[in-house]
């Protein structure tokens, strides 16, 4: 069964620090993985995405995401925090069992970035 | 593009009463998505369509719960009766493919009492 773990509850950083937020997955076959924000009140807005191609994925707002099969790992990164950047992550994969556009999310970490 | 639309922003009622969600997806998205968003329970999915039809209820909680597509630009979630468990946030995302990113509403916070 596919599966996404975020290690971590929350993850402290100073602003200007760079910063990690951990994801692993389980699928059978090739994984489609997502990362996706969410902020107080509003819905999860979307980072970037694997699919296929660089290990290095590039997304919105300077984030980076780090594909890494044999470590079945998808970490979010960025060189440098923000104290806005402080928010709620999700790393998600795409149930690829079925061809469905199911997507299977992590329980999230929350970012605490402080001044 | 306007993005995702859910109405209500806000619904507090008693337990007991009919509660129905509504959620306007992207113009051209194929795929709309129900979740329900708790501190216990997290981020859950309850049901999604495929072009208007249920594709996978499988994480709707129980008969309470009633999803619905009469079409394209319109889906809703009802639960009648409603209960204090049923308390959360729910969000409403539509994609344009399988492999695409969802885009989700800004979500509807439930409150029954």
């Amino acid at each position: 069964a596919q599966s996404v773990a975020q290690p971590e509850d929350q993850v402290n950083v100073a602003e200007g620090n760079p910063l990690t937020v951990k994801c692993t997955y389980s699928v059978s076959g090739n994984p489609y993985l997502f990362w996706y924000v969410q902020y107080p009140n509003r819905g999860l807005q979307f980072l970037l995405k694997y699919i296929t191609g660089d290990n290095l994925v590039k997304g919105s707002y300077g984030f980076e995401a780090e594909f890494n099969k044999s470590q079945t790992s998808f970490h979010l990164k960025k060189p440098s925090a923000l104290v806005s950047d402080s928010a709620l992550y999700f790393c998600a994969v795409r149930d690829v069992s079925g061809n469905t556009g199911k997507l299977i999310f992590g329980q999230g970490t929350t970012l605490q970035v402080k001044p | 593009d306007a993005g995702v639309i859910q109405s209500p922003r806000h619904e507090v009622t008693e337990m007991g009463q009919e509660v129905t969600l509504r959620c306007k997806p992207i113009s051209g998205h194929d795929y709309l998505f129900w979740y329900r968003q708790t501190m216990m329970r997290g981020l859950e999915l309850l049901i999604y369509f495929n072009n208007n039809v249920p594709i996978d209820d499988s994480g709707m909680p129980e008969d309470r719960f009633s999803a619905k597509m009469p079409n394209a630009s319109f889906s809703t979630l009802k639960i009648q009766p409603s209960e204090p468990r049923d308390s959360a946030v729910y969000f409403c995302a539509s994609s344009p493919a399988g492999n695409q990113p969802q885009h989700f509403g800004d979500g509807t916070r439930l409150s029954i009492l």
